[in-house]
C-alpha cells in the first residue's frame, strides 16, 4: 500500500517563528489533507490539497504531485498552533482510507 | 451545519466484553469511516461505509464489524476485547461525490476506550 512519511518528527520553535513540515507519499494519489490534532484528539481539518497551492491566514500548503510531497507552512508561529500535524492521503479507488503519516510534533514556546 | 458526532465520547470495558461506538456524519454526508489511533501504531483504517454497504476493509481482526443505517449513521462493534484494543475511535464522513469533485473527510471527536 501507500506509504506516507513526515518530516520532521519533532520541531520546537519560539512563538513568532516560521516552520515547514513535510509530507512524502509513495504513489500517485487524489486526496491529500492536512489536520491538525488538538490536546483532546480531535483532527481538524486544515487543507484539502492533492495539488496546488492555498492559503488559509498564516498557514499555507503546496503539494507537487509529480514529484510526490507536500509541504505545510506555518508563518508567526503561536502557541495555540502547539499539537500534531498530520498528513494524509488516499490513492487509487481506495474507498474512504486515507492513510496517515506518523505526525509532526509542533511545539511553541512564548 | 453540525460536524461529526460520535458517542460515547469515553468508554472503560474489562477484557472479553464488547463495546458498540457510534457516529452520526454531517448531513448529507454519504461516506463514513473508522479510524484506530494508538501511540505505537498511529492512525489506522478500520473500514468504510457508503449507502449501507462496506466498501472497504483494514487489516484488523474479525473481531472489529461495523455497519451503517439507511440515514448514514454508522455504527462499530468490538467484540471479545483485548487490553490492546485501548485506543481513540475515530470516525470521519464525507460527501462522496460519485462523478469527481473533492472528496474532505471530517473527523468527528472520537471515543477514547479504556480496557482494563
Amino acid at each position: 500500500g501507500i506509504q506516507v512519511e513526515q518530516s520532521p518528527p519533532d520541531l520546537i520553535l519560539q512563538e513568532g517563528a516560521n516552520s515547514t513540515l513535510r509530507c512524502n507519499f509513495s504513489d500517485s494519489v487524489n486526496n491529500l489533507q492536512w489536520f491538525h490534532q488538538n490536546p483532546w484528539g480531535q483532527l481538524i481539518n486544515l487543507f484539502y490539497i492533492p495539488s496546488g497551492t492555498k492559503q488559509n491566514g498564516r498557514l499555507s500548503a503546496t503539494t507537487v504531485a509529480t514529484e510526490r510531497y507536500s509541504l505545510l507552512y506555518i508563518s508567526s508561529s503561536q502557541t495555540t498552533d502547539s499539537g500534531v500535524y498530520f498528513c494524509a492521503v488516499r490513492g487509487g479507488t481506495s474507498y474512504g482510507k486515507l492513510t496517515f503519516g506518523q505526525g509532526t510534533i509542533l511545539t511553541v514556546h512564548p | 451545519k453540525a460536524g461529526v458526532t460520535q458517542t460515547p465520547r469515553y468508554l472503560i470495558k474489562t477484557r472479553g466484553q464488547q463495546v458498540t461506538l457510534s457516529c452520526s456524519p454531517i448531513s448529507g454526508h454519504r461516506s463514513v469511516s473508522w479510524y484506530q489511533q494508538t501511540p505505537g501504531q498511529g492512525l489506522q483504517f478500520l473500514f468504510e461505509y457508503f449507502s449501507e454497504t462496506q466498501r472497504n476493509k483494514g487489516n484488523f481482526p474479525g473481531r472489529f464489524s461495523g455497519r451503517q443505517f439507511s440515514n448514514s449513521r454508522s455504527e462499530m462493534n468490538v467484540s471479545t476485547l483485548e487490553l490492546g484494543d485501548s485506543a481513540l475511535y475515530l470516525c470521519a464522513s464525507s460527501l462522496a461525490p460519485l462523478a469527481g469533485g473533492t472528496d474532505t473527510q471530517y473527523f468527528g471527536p472520537g471515543t477514547r476506550l479504556t480496557v482494563l
